[in-house]
């Protein structure tokens, strides 16, 4: 059963730390996104892979780092530069970088 | 600035009847465009799509007409289920068969299908 789990579902976080969410797809996709949702906002993209081991900044990529070490995983970390972090956070693959992306359902990461 | 945008944040419409959502894009290099739909608390998942060199697609009781003189697409639920109520996006893509990683996301519109 190919998907794309996201973990934690629910996520809290102390000012000054920083937090790591998880991504991984068996769809056997190349490519992986990280979205960011504001309430009553469109995605916004932070990250994306097109392969293993590259990466590219999207519209709101600072106070956020991602690595992509692996076909199957793209996990995001949240600095303590990122200022605003409370949102809901969506992970997409895609086969070779193609529409429609396909997404995992989700993350929230609230502050404490 | 929005470059997809639904004007209308909310519908309401009776079970069996047409639902129409309403996108308007900015960017004419915007050449592939798809619907998702989204419940709270959980990922959008993909509905339909269509590409620029064609003005409608067909899936079921969902079909995506694209103008693209106007700028404009719809999506048309015929006819409209309880089960179809939800938050549907709008979501444009430049490039090369649409195949440009980059996806621009509308704000969306809440669907309500009453019984």
């Amino acid at each position: 059963d190919g998907g794309i789990t996201q973990s934690p579902k629910y996520l809290f976080r102390k000012e000054g730390q920083n937090v790591t969410l998880s991504c991984e797809q068996n769809l056997n996709h190349d490519a992986m996104y990280w979205y960011r949702q504001d309430p009553g906002q469109g995605l916004r993209l932070i990250y994306y892979s097109q392969i293993v081991n590259d990466f590219q900044k999207g519209d709101i990529a600072e106070g956020y780092s991602v690595s992509r070490e692996k076909k199957e995983s793209f996990p995001l970390t949240v600095t303590s530069a990122q200022k605003n972090p409370t949102a809901f956070y969506l992970c997409a693959s895609s086969y070779q970088g193609r529409q429609p992306q396909h997404f995992g359902d989700g993350t929230r990461l609230s502050i404490l | 600035d929005q470059q997809v945008k639904q004007n209308s944040p909310s519908l309401s419409v009776q079970e069996g009847r047409i639902s129409i959502l309403n996108c308007d894009y900015t960017n004419s290099m915007f050449d592939y465009f798809l619907w998702y739909k989204k419940y709270p608390a959980e990922g959008p998942t993909f509905l339909i799509s269509i590409s620029s060199i064609k003005d409608k697609n067909e899936d079921g009781r969902f079909t995506v007409f694209l103008n693209k003189s106007a700028k404009h697409l719809s999506l048309h639920i015929v006819p409209s289920q309880p089960g179809d109520s939800s938050v549907y996006y709008c979501a444009a893509s430049g490039g090369y068969a649409g195949n440009n990683r980059k996806l621009i996301w509308g704000l969306g519109t809440s669907l309500a299908v009453n019984p």
